[in-house]
């Protein structure tokens, strides 16, 4: 199985600044064939289930706002908030579909400092 | 627009037998492969099994194989998860999700506690 481990476990930042989640990945989600990452990630907020924000690494989700975005490409991945919102605060998650089992990072939570 | 909501969770002993359900109460989800996954505290997401649009293809984690079936019904808008032979950590909150591997729907969830 693919194992997804994300840095750090906990994040806080201020109100405007920028955020920055890694995902680390045991193996490449780099698909040689059509030059792809099978790299998705999800905002969850409390009582609420996960939503999906970013895909193929880098593609944003219709109705996502641009401060989000998702970098990386083999087994390196980030998300970026450029400027945290206080609707930003929840938790968020990597996930790996290049091979089944599919499988999440632990989850990184993000909290206003 | 997608609405999934999932019902039949609750109580059930170890050994013991549910059936959740997931049903599409917007457009025919007929198109679309249908996820389960679940959640808990300790283990986080735990992508559970999927399947394919016309249920032909199926797949599951390996910790359920031989115990959980995926199936649907398009006719009705359902997913359904049959669990049987349940363990204390088979206890989580069960998603419905669409889509077989970026799941861009989700459900409410619905909490299956395994305990004597």
């Amino acid at each position: 199985d693919i194992v997804m481990t994300q840095s750090p476990d906990s994040l806080a930042v201020s109100l405007g600044e920028r955020a920055t989640i890694n995902c680390k990945s045991s193996q490449t989600v780099l698909y040689s064939s059509n030059n792809k990452d099978y790299l998705a990630w999800y905002q969850q907020k409390p009582g609420q289930p996960p939503k999906l924000l970013i895909y193929w690494a880098s593609t944003r989700e219709d109705g996502v706002p641009d401060r989000f975005s998702g970098s990386g490409s083999g087994t390196d991945f980030t998300l970026t908030i450029s400027s945290l919102q206080t609707e930003d605060v929840a938790v968020y998650y990597c996930q790996q579909y290049y091979t089944t089992p599919i499988t999440f990072g632990q989850g990184t939570r993000l909290e206003i400092k | 627009e997608v609405h999934l909501v999932e019902s039949g969770g609750g109580l059930v002993q170890p050994g013991g037998s549910l059936r959740l359900s997931c049903g599409d109460s917007g457009l025919p989800f007929s198109d679309y492969w249908m996820t389960w996954v679940r959640q808990t505290p300790g283990k986080g997401l735990e992508w559970v099994a999927n399947i394919k649009q016309n249920g032909t293809e199926k797949n599951y984690v390996d910790s359920v194989k031989g115990r959980f079936t995926i199936s649907r019904d398009n006719a009705k808008n359902l997913v359904y998860l049959l669990m049987n032979s349940l363990r204390v950590d088979d206890t989580a909150v069960y998603y419905c999700a669409r889509g077989s591997a970026v799941f861009d729907s989700w459900g409410q969830g619905t909490l299956v506690t395994v305990s004597s």
